[in-house]
């Protein structure tokens, strides 16, 4: 498949341990903030968004926390599976602009 | 199913050569975008689309063209490709503009990888 990132950061975690992806995202003024998760081959995948109300938001397995002061997200995932290995990049939205996307995570996930 | 489609997943041309790459959506979304993605960045918008015959440039819009005169879709135009434009494209949808001030989740097609010689 093709390789979306040659030089990403990778977290490697053993199976059914949990994940924590994070993001440090650029503008202060963003209020949207979205993870998406990129298997090799495919496009990406939207998991769980969060707007800039809230600190957290739970979905099924996964969890965004937001910290607006420090400019950070993060993803956690419960009970990493195999099939949760990909790239994971978050995006951020600012009122009136268009998303800008960061570079992304690689998590591999070990047996 | 709900999704965006791209034709076509891969494709290998020499500099100069018209090429189209189709998008198309199923959602009635009237929010479209196409992204290209290359090693170490993170997407970077090329052109957006916040309707039909209403298109307007992104980050990277040089030596691209686009065009909607229907909703669902929206095809790049690379008139003369060059070999800076090899990359991974995608397509996206949504239904509501991200500038809107009420952004919504984008659904992105499988992507096409472009290599241009």
């Amino acid at each position: 498949g093709e390789s979306v990132g040659l030089h990403l950061p990778t977290l490697s975690v053993q199976e059914g341990d949990n994940s924590i992806i994070n993001c440090a995202y650029s503008n202060s003024a963003s209020d949207y903030f979205i993870w998406y998760k990129q298997e090799s081959g495919k496009g990406p995948q939207f998991i769980i968004d969060i707007r800039s109300n809230m600190d957290k938001r739970q979905g099924q397995r996964v969890t965004v926390l937001l910290n607006k002061t420090v400019k950070h997200l993060s993803l956690q995932i419960a009970a990493t599976q195999p099939g949760d290995s990909a790239v994971y990049f978050c995006a951020e939205n600012n009122y009136g602009q268009n998303f800008v996307f960061g570079p992304g995570t690689r998590l591999s996930v070990l047996p | 199913e709900a999704q965006v489609t791209q034709n076509p997943r891969y494709l290998i041309t020499v500099t100069g050569k018209k090429l189209t790459v189709t998008c198309s959506q199923n959602m009635n979304h009237e929010y479209m975008s196409w992204y290209r993605q290359d090693p170490g960045l993170g997407l970077r918008q090329i052109y957006y689309s916040m309707n039909v015959e209403a298109t307007d440039k992104g980050d990277v819009p040089e030596g691209y063209k686009v065009s909607r005169k229907e909703k669902r879709n929206f095809p790049l135009i690379l008139e003369s490709p060059s070999p800076n434009q090899t990359s991974l494209y995608f397509c996206a949808s949504s239904l509501s503009s991200p500038t809107s001030g009420f952004p919504d989740t984008q659904y992105f097609g499988p992507g096409t990888r472009l290599t241009v010689l």
